[in-house]
């Protein structure tokens, strides 16, 4: 079972460019979420969706896109990279966004951009 | 805005002794999460805690909500070295599924 699978685990990026990270749950799992963490910062919510084709803003969005077009993927686009940006970045699914489970996260990517 | 403060931030303890992290929270919730994450790894679930006066453990580790107070609390008792680690309070207020967290408490436990 993988569980929450993020690729790449590490990447650097020159400020100004795109990418997209991504994420994918193999548990049937409504709800996934994007954090990033800083130091001293614990984590942060960039972005959560409650289903396929739902998304919504978390605590710091901008900067960021996402979209939900299956229950399994739940990408996250850099739109023009800025060393603000450089972070783990966390995504992480559970059964519902009103669940009483824990959400899982999978195994982050660092980012850095330079 | 919903702010959730741990503290200590950083705790340096001997083995063998006793200690407790505290969260506050600064919205009305039901559900409050407690995780676990090693240097350099992901985030592992410890506990949920979804009701007032709800206390659970696992090993050297117990926690507990006061739903009245917005504090939650996770007692280290007798501590050992597995135990070093970051330790993350959650919070999922009421009327929306924006899940913040504290700051994390690193926690070392010395020989």
């Amino acid at each position: 079972n993988a569980g929450v699978t993020q690729t790449p685990k590490f990447q650097v990026l020159k400020t100004g460019q795109s990418m997209t990270l991504q994420c994918a749950q193999d548990m049937n799992h409504e709800y996934m979420s994007w954090y990033r963490q800083d130091p001293g910062m614990g984590l942060r919510l960039i972005h959560y969706s409650v289903g396929a084709g739902i998304t919504d803003q978390g605590e710091v969005p901008n900067g960021y896109n996402v979209s939900r077009s299956t229950t399994e993927d739940f990408p996250l686009r850099l739109l023009s990279a800025a060393p603000s940006q450089t972070s783990v970045y966390f995504c992480a699914s559970s059964r519902t966004g009103g669940s009483n489970q824990p959400q899982h996260f999978g195994d982050g990517t660092r980012l850095s951009i330079l | 805005e919903l702010k959730v403060e741990q503290n200590p931030l950083f705790l340096s303890m001997q083995e063998g002794k006793n200690y407790t992290i505290y969260c506050n929270y600064s919205t009305t919730s039901d559900r409050l999460y407690w995780y676990r994450q090693d240097p350099g790894k992901s985030l592992e679930s410890l506990f949920v805690l979804l009701s007032n006066g709800a206390v659970k453990q696992e090993g050297r580790l117990m926690a507990s909500l006061d739903t009245k107070a917005r504090l939650s609390t996770l007692h280290i008792t007798a501590a050992v070295h597995d135990l070093s680690a970051t330790y993350f309070c959650a919070v999922v207020p009421l009327t929306v599924n924006d899940m913040r967290f504290g700051a994390g408490t690193r926690l070392t436990v010395k020989p």
